[in-house]
């Protein structure tokens, strides 16, 4: 069965620092991979997904990921932090039928 | 837009009283879930609906059931409330086939309280 996993359950970044959120999947097949971000009392919003073709995607706010299929690894990054990327976090896997399971979260917080 | 609409944002229950948590669609999609988060974890599905084909999960209680009249609207019931349903449920769409290429479009969820 397909699980994903999250190093760290909160992380901090000073603004304008480099963002950097871990997430590592299990999946016996090719799987598709997802990062979500979730606001206070709001939602999950897609940030970028990753189905086939080039491994390294950019998604929206700035953020990208890369698929790293050796180390079944498919970690969010962001340049720059801004107070407005503080949030939850979630990666995600889903194996093409239709059910996409997620990860337990990262919560961002950005320093002034 | 189109969009998933929760209503309402907020609900606040009696412990053991029934209560009803809606989900409207302008998307069309065929695809409806509905999720359970509570503080701090991971959503957890409960069920899904193909169009009018139910899916339950094998460890989503029995309290929880759902309707779906028609494509846009489904409804999460819970029977008898107990403390440990106090939770955010979020309700998400796709179309059939494409939910893992393109994700699910999520609403803003429904915050439980069982008081």
């Amino acid at each position: 069965a397909q699980s994903v996993t999250q190093l760290g359950s909160h992380v901090s970044v000073s603004e304008g620092a480099l963002v950097l959120l871990r997430c590592n999947y299990s999946s016996s097949v090719p799987p598709y991979l997802f990062w979500y971000v979730q606001y206070p009392n709001q939602g999950l919003q897609l940030l970028l997904k990753y189905t086939t073709g080039a491994t390294l995607v950019k998604g929206i706010n700035g953020f990208e990921a890369e698929f790293k299929k050796s180390e079944t690894s498919f970690h969010l990054t962001k340049p720059s932090a801004h107070m407005s990327d503080a949030a939850e976090y979630f990666c995600a896997v889903s194996v093409r039928d239709d059910k996409i399971i997620f990860g337990k979260g990262t919560r961002l917080h950005i320093l002034p | 837009d189109a969009m998933v609409i929760q209503n309402p944002r907020y609900q606040v229950t009696q412990f053991g009283k029934p209560v009803t948590l809606s989900c409207s669609q302008t998307l069309n999609h065929n695809v409806m879930y509905w999720y359970q988060q509570k503080s701090s974890q991971a959503p957890k599905l409960l069920f899904h609906y193909y169009d009018k084909d139910f899916n339950n999960e094998a460890d989503t209680p029995d309290n929880f059931q759902s309707r779906r009249p028609n494509t846009s609207f489904c409804f999460l019931d819970i029977r008898s409330p107990g403390l440990g349903d106090a939770a955010m449920y979020l309700c998400a769409t796709s179309r059939a086939g494409t939910g893992a290429n393109y994700g699910y479009t999520f609403g803003s969820g429904t915050r439980l309280t069982v008081v």
